[in-house]
Order: C-alpha cells, then sequence, then structure tokens
C-alpha cells in the first residue's frame, strides 16, 4: 500500500504570495495532521482534521488555513508568505484522530 | 506548559557501540511516548510508541525504549549501532487520543564513526 504523499516536494515562491501543499493519507486513513519543520528543530504542530472537521489548531496565525477533502486528502493554504514561514511541511495520517501518526515525505518550501 | 526535552543536540558515538538518547517530557498524566527517526531530506519514520503496559518497548530497527514515570523519561536505547543509524531522532508526546497534536522534541543528531 502507498504511504502518505505529499506535493509538491519542492516549492520556491516569493513574500507575499499565496501556496497551497497537498496531501493524500494512507488508505483508510480518515484523520490528517499538519506539521511545520523549520530548519533544526522538531516539527511543529499546525492542524489536525477527522472526518472533515478540524480537531486541532496549533499556534499559527490565521495565514495558515487548511480543509479535508470527501476522499480524506487535505490541503494547507499559506497566504501572505513571510520569509520565516521557509520549512519542511509534514503531512500525517492516521486511522482515528490520534495514537499512531504516518508521515510523508514533506514538501519543502522556501519563500524569498 | 507541556514540553518535549531532547538534552542532547547532537551524539557522536563509534559503530558498534551502544546508545542511549534521553528524552524528559513535561505533563502531569502519562502522555503517548514516540520516538521518530528522519534521515536527511526525509520525512518522519515511527521507531516505537508507549501507550501502556510494559515499560520497555521494542521497536523496529533493534531500537528499544523504556518509560520511567518517576522520571518522566522514555529514553531510546540500541545496544549495537550500524553506520546506517546516523540521522536525526525525535522524541514526542501525545497528550490525548484524539487530539492528533504530537509535541516534538528539538531531536538529537547521531553521528556514527567507523
Amino acid at each position: 500500500d502507498a504511504g502518505v504523499t505529499q506535493s509538491p516536494t519542492h516549492l520556491i515562491k516569493t513574500r507575499g504570495q499565496h501556496v497551497t501543499l497537498r496531501c493524500s493519507p494512507i488508505s483508510g486513513h480518515k484523520s490528517v495532521s499538519w506539521y511545520q519543520q523549520v530548519l533544526g528543530q522538531g516539527p511543529q504542530f499546525i492542524f489536525q482534521y477527522y472526518e472533515k472537521e478540524e480537531r486541532g489548531r496549533g499556534n499559527f496565525p490565521d495565514r495558515f488555513s487548511a480543509r479535508q477533502f470527501p476522499n480524506y486528502s487535505s490541503e494547507l493554504n499559506v497566504n501572505a508568505l513571510l520569509l520565516g514561514d521557509s520549512a519542511l511541511y509534514l503531512c500525517a495520517s492516521s486511522l482515528i484522530g490520534g495514537n499512531e501518526q504516518f508521515f510523508g515525505p514533506g514538501t519543502r518550501l522556501t519563500v524569498l | 506548559a507541556q514540553s518535549v526535552t531532547q538534552p542532547d543536540i547532537h551524539i557522536t558515538v563509534s559503530e558498534g557501540a551502544s546508545l542511549e538518547l534521553r528524552c524528559n517530557y513535561s505533563y502531569g498524566a502519562t502522555p503517548y511516548l514516540f520516538w521518530y527517526v528522519q534521515s536527511p531530506g526525509q520525512g518522519l519514520q515511527l521507531l516505537l510508541k508507549y501507550f501502556s503496559g510494559d515499560t520497555l518497548v521494542q521497536g523496529i530497527k533493534g531500537f528499544e525504549a523504556e518509560f520511567k514515570r518517576s522520571q518522566s523519561s522514555f529514553n531510546l536505547r540500541k545496544p549495537s549501532v550500524h553506520w546506517s543509524d546516523a540521522a536525526e531522532y525525535f522524541c514526542a508526546v501525545d497528550l490525548s487520543s484524539n487530539t492528533g497534536k504530537l509535541i516534538f522534541g528539538q531531536g538529537t543528531t547521531l553521528q556514527v564513526k567507523p
């Protein structure tokens, strides 16, 4: 079975632009979480969606938003990009809301 | 505030030597505990997890971890390190079974000397 997939792999944007990152969970998984990993740090929780509803939100500004589709895939949107948004964005899926999460390879976002 | 501390930012061991990576958490109750490994440019791979029961848990790649409630610790161990174990290791906690919110430590970079 395929693992968690994310697209694109890499992305370069300029300040002020908008970006959309995509995630497809493992088949059968209904929960998707998003994390931001800045270089040299551990991942930080951004959002969790379960059954298409937001179930958790980390300490991120409103420029960050997400949604989950009927097929349980998910998008993370970031508006008005800042240099500090440059990071590896990780998506994780799980069968239910928490417990064991399986991570995708991530999307490397560079903001110039 | 809840937090996860990995006191060692960087560790170097010789191939074949034993390894212990430390992890402490700050939380009133016993959370769900995890160790993940991340190779350069890659996502995170789950090594092992502790939810309840036996405090010594076995994981993949020959790793094990021991939960010590009295010390709020969940240290990762391996008896004999291989060169392929060189990577970044993250300890993480989940404070609730349903939040999907993992709190990660800042990571420990493991370097393996030949």
